[in-house]
Parts: structure tokens; sequence; C-alpha cells
């Protein structure tokens, strides 16, 4: 089934230490984002990716890098963990080109930061 | 599944009527539009989109509409179903020409009295 796959699932991270969430789409999108969702909050965009290759800047970035190598992968790395990442992760793509806006996403990265 | 907002705005409807669920945006260079549903422990999902030189679209069951006067938008669900309960989020585009990244809004809880 065609979509977007992120992982893991859920982690739990000690403060300071390297983390990467992986997110996988098969719709040959050429954007993808990565938010964040926090309680009493909506999503708030950390990195997109308007094309493989190209990364930029969304409204949270800091303490967060991305990379986009190809046209399908998209991970995002926290450097150095502390508490208040810990956030539910969602990534997302869409197929600029067509001229559709709309943003697919996937199931969420539950990530808890001690 | 991970709580989505503990203090959400909360429609309780009862099953077999029509839902309205509001959203303000706040800027009028906003030019396209869209509702998602999430469901607990899941990721956003697309319900539909407007674009700004429409005040009005419709899909199944749901109607989404336009006030770009008053910068509102609104969704209309007929017949909600207990399968209608989620917390459903606006998003607005600002420009297509500064990238595809949409802004959300804080959601609304939806719950289906049977």
């Amino acid at each position: 089934i065609a979509g977007i796959t992120q992982a893991p699932t859920s982690q739990i991270l000690a403060a300071g230490r390297r983390m990467t969430l992986r997110c996988t789409q098969d719709m040959r999108h050429n954007a993808m984002y990565w938010y964040r969702q926090d309680l009493g909050l909506g999503l708030r965009l950390i990195h997109y990716s308007n094309t493989a290759g190209t990364t930029g800047k969304g409204e949270v970035p800091d303490g967060y890098s991305v990379s986009r190598a190809n046209t399908d992968d998209f991970p995002l790395t926290l450097a150095s963990a502390v508490p208040s990442q810990t956030s539910v992760y969602f990534c997302a793509s869409s197929d600029s080109v067509s001229g559709t806006d709309t943003q697919y996403f996937g199931p969420g990265t539950r990530l808890t930061v001690l | 599944g991970e709580s989505v907002g503990l203090h959400l705005p909360t429609l309780s409807v009862q099953e077999g009527d029509n839902s309205i669920i509001n959203c303000a945006y706040s800027n009028s260079a906003s030019d396209y539009f869209i509702w998602y549903k999430q469901e607990s422990g899941k990721g956003p999902q697309f319900i539909i989109d407007i674009r700004s030189n429409m005040d009005k679209r419709q899909g199944q069951r749901v109607t989404v509409l336009l006030n770009k006067t008053v910068k509102h938008l609104s969704l209309q669900i007929a017949a909600t179903q207990p399968g209608d309960s989620a917390v459903y989020f606006c998003a607005e585009n600002i420009s297509k020409a500064a990238g595809n990244k949409l802004t959300f809004g804080g959601g609304t809880r939806v719950l289906v009295k049977p």
C-alpha cells in the first residue's frame, strides 16, 4: 500500500543522546515535511524539503537537522536531545509539481526525552 | 494512543445530527485551505480542501465553506457517525511561491454521542 512510513513508532531517549527519526514515502512526492505535535497545540513545522537535495527551516527548527539525499527518504536528526523535544513527530509529503498542495501524513513517532 | 490535546475546544454531537466546525485564519494572503481529521494515535488524514477563488466545496458528507471577508472557514459534516469522532484541524497555505508550508489551527475535538 502506497504511503508514508515512519520509524520508530515510539522511543524513550536520555537527554544528550543523538537520535534520528526515519521517514520514507513511496508516492514519488517531491516535497516532504517534518512536524511536531504537542499537547494542546496543533502541528508546527520543523523543516521541509521542496525537492531532493534542498531543505528549508520551518517554524521551530532549532535543535533539529534534516537531509534529503533522495526523493523517498527524509530523516530528522536530534543532535543532542533535550526534554523539551518530547513530542509526537509527523512526517508528511506532497506532490507540488502536479499543483496539488495536499500533504499526506505518516503515522507518527512518539518521542520521550528524559 | 497519544492524546492530541487535553484542552481542545470540544463539540458534542448526537449521532445522525449535522456537525459544524469553525476555524478563523489570520492571513488574508492565504490561498489554499485544508481540513484534516486526526484520530487518536494516528496521523492527520486529509478530508477536503478549498482554494481562495471558491467559497464552497462539497465532498462525501462534508462541505467546506470559505468566507474571505471575515477570514473564516467551516467544515460541515452531514449525518454525523461514531466514526467521525476525532480532532479536526484546519490548515492554510500562505503562498505557493514561498513553498508549500501549511499553518495549522489548534484543532477541535468532535465527540459523537450514540
